[in-house]
């Protein structure tokens, strides 16, 4: 079975400055890649996702992720975020065992902008 | 993408009662799965909803807690039994739809069981 790292809990960072939210998964032959955002009393909404083609990702709100192979990683960046993106972003690796695709998702990171 | 509605969106309950969380799409979709996210914590699994065919549960959860229905493709239903305080949560509903390799989710209901 699948399973979804984020090495981060919190990330508190300054408006304007860049950002990296960090995700490693478990390995795998072929997986498709997401990163949903939560913000607060919301429910989840999809930030990007990789399925294949490409390994550099764009997303909504400024948002991309790379994916690498070698080093199972996908790891969300904005090179500036603002006050707004202030949220718990969540990664999800696609898990097809037992033949229906499902959803195995890290424990979140919570990203805190400050003026 | 679609959009999906669940109800309600938030509710108070006592211990010992059952809740119906109701989940509602305006557009068909080929899976509906239902997530659970206690406070502070990550989503988990509870089970897809299979149309006109009983759920499958993952591990840690069984049907007699959480029976669900789907009668359509559109609307499914998860009630959550016999309730104690461990069991507050947020609920969400997520499907996916033809053709597509996403899961979107609903607003959720934050269950709160006294």
């Amino acid at each position: 079975a699948q399973s979804v790292t984020q090495l981060d809990s919190q990330v508190p960072v300054f408006e304007e400055a860049p950002v990296e939210l960090r995700c490693n998964y478990s390995s795998s032959v072929s997986v498709y890649l997401f990163w949903y955002v939560q913000y607060p009393n919301q429910g989840l909404q999809l930030l990007l996702k990789y399925l294949s083609g490409s390994t550099l990702v764009k997303g909504i709100n400024g948002f991309e992720a790379e994916f690498n192979k070698s080093q199972t990683s996908f790891h969300l960046r904005k090179p500036s975020v603002h006050i707004s993106d202030t949220a718990e972003y969540f990664c999800a690796v696609s898990d097809w065992e037992g033949g229906s695709e499902k959803l195995v998702f890290g424990k979140g990171t919570k990203l805190t902008v400050n003026p | 993408s679609a959009v999906i509605s669940q109800k309600p969106s938030r509710d108070i309950c006592q211990r010992g009662t059952s809740l119906t969380i109701q989940c509602q799409v305006d557009s068909q979709v080929t899976m509906m799965f239902w997530y659970r996210q206690q406070p502070g914590q990550s989503l988990t699994l509870i089970a897809t909803a299979n149309q006109g065919s009983e759920a499958t549960y993952e591990s840690g959860f069984v049907i007699d807690k959480f029976p669900i229905s789907r009668p359509n493709l559109t609307f499914s239903t998860l009630t959550v039994s016999n309730m104690s305080p461990e069991d507050s949560s947020i609920y969400l509903c997520s499907v996916t739809l033809a053709g597509a390799d996403t899961q979107y989710f609903g607003p959720g209901t934050r269950l709160t069981v006294l």
